[in-house]
Parts: structure tokens; C-alpha cells; sequence
């Protein structure tokens, strides 16, 4: 079974302030992680997974997230806010179920960003 | 770059209508998925297909069908459309059978149905 946790479904930063998305995830097995952004009216995007070969990983558009597999935790981060990053993030856990590809979303945050 | 084609954008429906929504890539994947998106759940999987003719229910698949005729086409169909349907609907598609594949997202179908 796999589950995952986003523990804000709101974050406001100021532009060119840091920017935290906390993601928390449940796993049988070691698992893969992904970081999908959605625009206004758009459809998902990836971000940035993760697949075992390095801990931190970059991503596009200046983000990046470290997988902790003791704090099971893949948070993502960006050192400074730009108004187009303005959307909503989903953290995603991949794995297998019954021979099949099963990916299990989070419920979302949605990143305010004030000029 | 991988190309998914959802039909419709919005779309509105009266309650008891059967509804088609069409799906299609442009990159010879093997898999699609039909997710459909609500406020505060996230997404949720519908169904799923991982070649032409064979689906595999997801984690709602009530009131939903699915068919795939071709490997590049993936449809899902509301048999009696209902007011608890209305939501966006995501398809997506993705290469192979591996946890590590990237799912590419069509922009969506807002389905209302009144």
C-alpha cells in the first residue's frame, strides 16, 4: 500500500522569498516520488521525480527536492519565488500493483505569490 | 514533445445523457489513465489501460466505462450522467510498465452536468 501527505493545501510567499512544499509519503517498498505543478487552466506538468540515484533532486524552473527516507519526506523547495510559479503542486508515489504502474496523488497546494 | 488531446475543454451535460470523452497521444505509449480532479481530493484514478482492448479499474470507477479500440485512442463514457459527476476529467498516458515513468497529462474536460 502507498499513500501520500501534503501537510499545506495553501502557501503564500513573497516574491524572491524561499518557497516550502512539504510532502510526507507511505511506501512498501522504496518508492518513486514525482512533483507535477498545474497551471490556472493548464494540465499537469512534471517537476521532478526521483528514482533512487540521487537524494536531491533538480527539477525544472529552479526547483529542487531532497528524498529523506528516514523523515519519509520529499519536500520541495525553490530558493526564490517568481510570480509565474504562482499554481498548484501535487506530490505524487509510484509503484507497482498487480503488474501495473500505480501512481497515488496528494491532495494538492496551491503556492500564492505576492508581488 | 508528447502531445495529449483531450476533445473538449467544457463540456455540459443534462442528467441521464450518456457522455463520450475522447482521449488521444501522439507518442505510441502503452499506458492511459482517465483521472478526474476535485477540489481538496486531488486526483483519483478511473481507469486505466496498459494495451489496445485491456482496462483495469482504478480507485472510483463507478458510473464509468472505458474503451480502447486503438493504441493511441482512450475513452471514457458516463452511461447515465449524474450531478455527482461533474468535475474535471484528466486523461494522461505514459511508455511502459516501470514505477518510474513520467505520466503525460492532456489540459482536461470541466464536465457539468445539471
Amino acid at each position: 500500500a502507498q499513500s501520500v501527505t501534503q501537510l499545506d493545501s495553501h502557501v503564500s510567499v513573497s516574491e524572491g522569498t524561499p518557497v516550502l512544499l512539504r510532502c510526507n509519503y507511505s511506501s512498501s517498498y522504496s518508492p518513486s516520488l514525482f512533483w507535477y505543478v498545474q497551471h490556472p487552466n493548464k494540465g499537469l506538468q512534471l517537476l521532478l521525480k526521483y528514482t533512487s540515484a540521487a537524494t536531491l533532486v533538480k527539477g525544472i524552473n529552479g526547483f529542487e527536492a531532497e528524498f529523506k527516507k528516514s523523515e519519509t519526506s520529499f519536500h520541495l523547495t525553490k530558493p526564490s519565488a517568481h510570480m509565474s510559479d504562482a499554481a498548484e503542486y501535487f506530490c505524487v508515489v509510484g509503484g507497482f500493483s498487480g503488474g501495473y504502474q500505480k501512481v497515488t496523488f496528494g491532495t494538492g497546494t496551491k503556492l500564492q505569490v505576492i508581488p | 514533445d508528447v502531445k495529449v488531446t483531450q476533445s473538449s475543454r467544457y463540456l455540459v451535460k443534462r442528467t441521464g445523457e450518456k457522455v463520450f470523452l475522447e482521449c488521444v497521444q501522439d507518442m505510441d505509449h502503452e499506458n492511459m489513465f482517465w483521472y478526474r480532479q476535485d477540489p481538496g481530493l486531488g486526483l483519483r484514478l478511473i481507469y486505466f489501460s496498459y494495451d489496445v482492448k485491456m482496462k483495469e479499474k482504478g480507485d472510483i470507477p463507478e458510473g464509468y466505462s472505458v474503451s480502447r479500440e486503438k493504441k493511441e485512442r482512450f475513452s471514457l463514457i458516463l452511461e447515465s450522467a449524474s450531478t455527482n459527476q461533474t468535475s474535471m476529467y484528466l486523461c494522461a498516458s505514459s511508455y511502459g510498465t516501470s514505477d518510474t515513468d513520467t505520466q503525460y497529462f492532456g489540459p482536461g474536460t470541466r464536465l457539468t452536468v445539471l
